[in-house]
């Protein structure tokens, strides 16, 4: 069963850090990995999509790569300011399947 | 862009009331999803279609139904709403990439 894992739960750093989530995969067999950001009591909004035969994704300050073989995945988040304060989730898709698995989220916050 | 528009952002419910939560999405999207989320439980997928009138269970599909008469539009269904059903409710769609959008959510109070 496939089971993912985020660390840190949560992370405090001060503005203009660059920084690094973690996301880690139990199954190999995936079909893409998605990360997301979310601010308190709103949906979801979709950073980066990965496919499994991709090594990484960037998107302005935002880069992502895939290690399927290890099971990971990392968000680095270039000079961060305070508004990249969110929880951060990544969710992998499983192969041959409609179901996003997801992680429990980083919570992050950039102070001033 | 995508978007993926619900019905609500802010509903509250008697218990024993049926309840329809709304969801469109405007880029002609195959799949659909409706999730739950709450404190301490991330995530959880109740219902998915993957294709006009299809639809299949996720992990937590009991007390509630779904329905997709139109390729743009899915609705849940609380039949007989009760306080445990109090929750975050996320509609998303995704197409032939499956990269998953969200709508911005309908926070449900059930008293």
């Amino acid at each position: 069963k496939q089971e993912v894992t985020q660390i840190p739960a949560a992370l405090s750093v001060p503005e203009g850090e660059n920084l690094v989530l973690n996301c880690s995969f139990t199954d190999s067999a995936i079909y893409n990995l998605q990360w997301f950001r979310q601010d308190p009591g709103k949906g979801l909004t979709s950073l980066l999509l990965i496919q499994s035969s991709q090594r990484e994704q960037t998107s302005g300050r935002l880069n992502a790569s895939l290690d399927k073989s290890s099971g990971r995945s990392t968000l680095y988040i270039a000079a961060s300011q305070p508004g990249d304060s969110a929880t951060y989730l990544c969710a992998v898709l499983v192969d041959s399947s409609y179901k996003l698995i997801f992680g429990s989220g980083t919570r992050l916050l950039v102070r001033p | 862009d995508v978007k993926v528009t619900q019905s609500s952002r802010y509903l509250v419910k008697r218990t024993g009331e049926k309840v329809f939560l709304e969801c469109v999405q405007d880029m002609d999207h195959e799949n659909m999803f409706w999730y739950r989320q709450d404190p301490g439980l991330g995530l959880r997928l109740i219902y998915f279609s993957y294709d006009v009138k299809m639809k299949e269970k996720g992990d937590i599909p009991e007390g509630y139904s779904v329905s997709r008469e139109k390729k743009e539009r899915f609705s849940l269904i609380l039949e007989s709403a009760s306080t445990n059903q109090t929750s975050m409710y996320l509609c998303a769609s995704s197409g032939h990439l499956y990269e998953q959008y969200f709508g911005p959510g309908t926070r449900l109070t059930v008293t």
